[in-house]
């Protein structure tokens, strides 16, 4: 079974710094995918960024970037120039293609101004 | 892009009535959809997946009998909570994958269910 660990359960960033959200998970399979969730305050899931497992080069979508260690099996977020939008609970989440996702436990990011 | 619905957005309902929640995919054919629920503060936890035309899967400990699940098309699942209790209080959130196989999943606004 894959699991998934998020262990910060709140993280905090300043306005326009930078801010490095963990996640680790555990599988056997060789082929599979990671994703960052956002989950701001209406609960509507926002896909923040992907990346496929044979992928070596990090996924980047502006201001987010991944850095995936398959070895270690890690997938950190790194948001840069963060802003009050992005305050939000933050979910990595692991699929292979024959089950549902795979959520961690979720990381809350509050942004001050 | 791909935009999923549910219905209703809020439900309050007495305690011993049933409930349908309805998930649609507005713009793309979803072969499966998947049914979380998700309480305050916490991840979402998948209750069951439903493919068109057949049963729903359910996960370990979700008491199909109670969580009914029907997927009679390529662009709806309902979940009907059938004699529902205060403890059922929850958030749902449905998500589908579209036919043509991807990875992706998109997600639905999710619906709270309060039981008074």
């Amino acid at each position: 079974a894959q699991t998934v660990t998020q262990s910060q359960p709140e993280m905090s960033v300043q306005e326009a710094e930078t801010v490095t959200l963990s996640c680790t998970y555990d599988t056997s399979e060789s082929d599979y995918y990671l994703f960052w969730y956002k989950q701001p305050p209406s609960r509507q899931m926002i896909l923040v960024i992907r990346q496929e497992a044979y992928k070596q080069q990090n996924a980047t979508e502006n201001r987010f970037s991944v850095n995936f260690q398959k070895a270690a099996k890690s997938f950190s977020l790194k948001i840069s120039d963060s802003q009050l939008g992005d305050a939000a609970m933050y979910f990595c989440a692991f699929y292979t293609g024959r089950r549902a996702l795979t959520f961690g436990s979720g990381t809350r990011l509050q942004v001050q101004p | 892009g791909a935009v999923v619905s549910q219905h209703p957005s809020w439900v309050i309902c007495k305690s011993g009535t049933s409930v349908k929640i309805e998930c649609r995919s507005l713009d793309f054919q979803a072969t499966t959809m998947f049914w979380y629920r998700q309480f305050p503060k916490q991840s979402l936890m998948l209750m069951a997946t439903s493919n068109e035309g057949s049963k729903a899967t359910y996960e370990q400990g979700v008491e199909k009998d109670k969580f009914l699940i029907n997927h009679a098309s390529l662009t709806l699942s309902t979940l009907t909570v059938t004699s529902a209790h205060p403890e059922d209080s929850s958030f749902y959130i449905c998500s589908a994958r579209d036919w043509r196989g991807t990875y992706e999943q998109y997600f639905g606004p999710g619906t709270r269910l309060t039981v008074t």
